[in-house]
């Protein structure tokens, strides 16, 4: 079935270090791949999407970066804060409008 | 936050009752979804509708039911709760009624966490 599989489950980085969260997806006829982060206690909200027709979409200290060959995508955090603390989910859209969801990585910034 | 509410927030019952959970959208969006979550597991689809009295069945959808008799609530029902079912629950929405626009991103309402005993 399809899935995705996201790594590291934790992550623990130096405040102003950058952080990498890669995730790999098995349907490869997704075309739509969302980042989300999470606060503690509060609801997945949308940081940053990627459709299939580019590589790579920036927005400030964020980015993501996808190889369709290798079938997997990156989120890529600079110049962390702490406020970068979180849960971090990535998804493929996968049939029927649904999106497949990666199982979460701790972002841990460390002072 | 895209308009949605979810009711109750915060709910403690007993097994084998039934519990009824409401999603409620103000913005005429088509899809709407059902999630649970919980530790290691990230967020699990239990239900979907992509429209008034349309819906579909997610991964894990034992032990649920759901019912959209209008476009702006979306109910989930466990029938006869179990510890199990002791989670985060999460409603969300994508597209808006009209305009197949973002079908594919989704926003979540705050959740309810339900506690059952």
């Amino acid at each position: 079935g399809e899935n995705v599989e996201q790594h590291p489950s934790t992550l623990s980085v130096q405040e102003g270090d950058s952080a990498v969260i890669k995730c790999t997806y098995s349907d490869s006829a997704s075309n739509y791949f969302p980042w989300y982060k999470q606060e503690l206690g509060k609801r997945p909200q949308l940081i940053i999407d990627i459709r299939s027709n580019v590589g790579e979409k920036k927005d400030q200290r964020i980015a993501v970066t996808l190889n369709k060959t290798a079938k997997h995508f990156s989120l890529h955090i600079t110049e962390t804060q702490p406020e970068d603390s979180a849960v971090y989910f990535c998804a493929a859209r996968g049939s029927n409008y649904q999106l497949i969801w990666g199982a979460g990585t701790k972002l841990i910034i460390k002072p | 936050d895209a308009g949605i509410t979810q009711s109750p927030r915060h709910k403690v019952t007993e097994t084998g009752t039934p519990v009824t959970l409401r999603c409620h959208q103000t913005e005429n969006h088509r899809y709407m979804y059902w999630y649970r979550q919980d530790p290691g597991h990230g967020l699990r689809l239990i239900h979907y509708s992509y429209g008034v009295k349309d819906t579909d069945k997610g991964e894990v959808s034992d032990g649920y039911s759901v019912s959209r008799s209008k476009t702006e609530d979306f109910l989930l029902t466990l029938e006869s709760a179990t510890s199990s079912q002791t989670s985060v629950y999460f409603c969300a929405i994508s597209a808006i009624m009209g305009r197949e626009v973002s079908t594919d991103t989704q926003y979540f309402g705050p959740g309810t966490r339900l506690t059952v005993l």
